[in-house]
């Protein structure tokens, strides 16, 4: 059954520390994505990649961290420099560049820092 | 650049009762259009795409034509039901990004 995980649902962390949300996908897509979710708002694009090794800042890339070493995992590290990192977390992947490939999404995380 | 408006919501009807959500968009060549659901506390679901003009997309009762002379996707359901009830985003993906660009999402609540 192919998909994408996120794991955990629900994360808890203290304010300094940094933490790393994971996403993994059996897909076989080569791209793979990082979004925010703030409530009542839409997604905002954290970072991509396009391929294995490779990966892109999106729109608030600033105070995340991401790697991409194999072409199943893009693990996300929101770090200590993020200056409001409460929020849900969405990893989505796409087969590939092509304008009518749709993005399949994971459950989320939600991650909440005290 | 490319961008996706979509109306605001909260959007609460009756069951039974026909629905429209407007989505707009502005971008350069052909691009893709696609209507996502997100349910409570989960992610996003593709719910319908169109990738050329005129193309109508549908799935669940729901449509959605891609018009190129209004630059419109407008989302419609002939007999919502409260199984509905989410929210839904309206999004593109241009020929020259591998970005999708999410419009804000329009909530919608339906009552028995």
């Amino acid at each position: 059954d192919g998909g994408i995980t996120q794991s955990p649902k629900y994360l808890f962390r203290k304010e300094g520390q940094n933490v790393t949300l994971s996403c993994e996908q059996n897909l076989n897509h080569d791209a793979m994505y990082w979004y925010r979710q703030d409530p009542g708002q839409g997604l905002r694009l954290i970072y991509y990649s396009q391929i294995v090794n490779d990966f892109q800042k999106g729109d608030i890339a600033e105070g995340y961290s991401v790697s991409r070493e194999k072409k199943e995992s893009f693990p996300l590290t929101v770090t200590s420099a993020q200056k409001n990192p409460t929020a849900f977390y969405l990893c989505a992947s796409s087969l590939g560049e092509g304008d009518s490939y749709e993005q399949y999404f994971g459950p989320g995380t939600r991650l909440t820092v005290t | 650049g490319n961008s996706v408006t979509q109306m605001e919501g909260p959007v609460t009807l009756s069951e039974e009762a026909f629905l429209t959500i407007n989505c707009t968009y502005t971008a350069t060549g052909y691009p893709s259009l696609f209507w996502y659901v997100q349910y409570p506390g989960e992610g996003l679901q593709l719910l319908l795409k169109a990738t050329k003009a005129d193309d109508k997309g549908s799935n669940k009762g729901f449509e959605a034509t891609y018009r190129k002379e209004t630059t419109s996707f407008h989302l419609e359901k002939g007999s919502v039901q409260v199984s509905d009830s989410a929210v839904y985003f309206c999004a593109l993906r241009s020929s020259s990004a591998s970005k999708i660009i999410f419009g804000s999402g329009t909530r919608l609540s339906i009552r028995p």
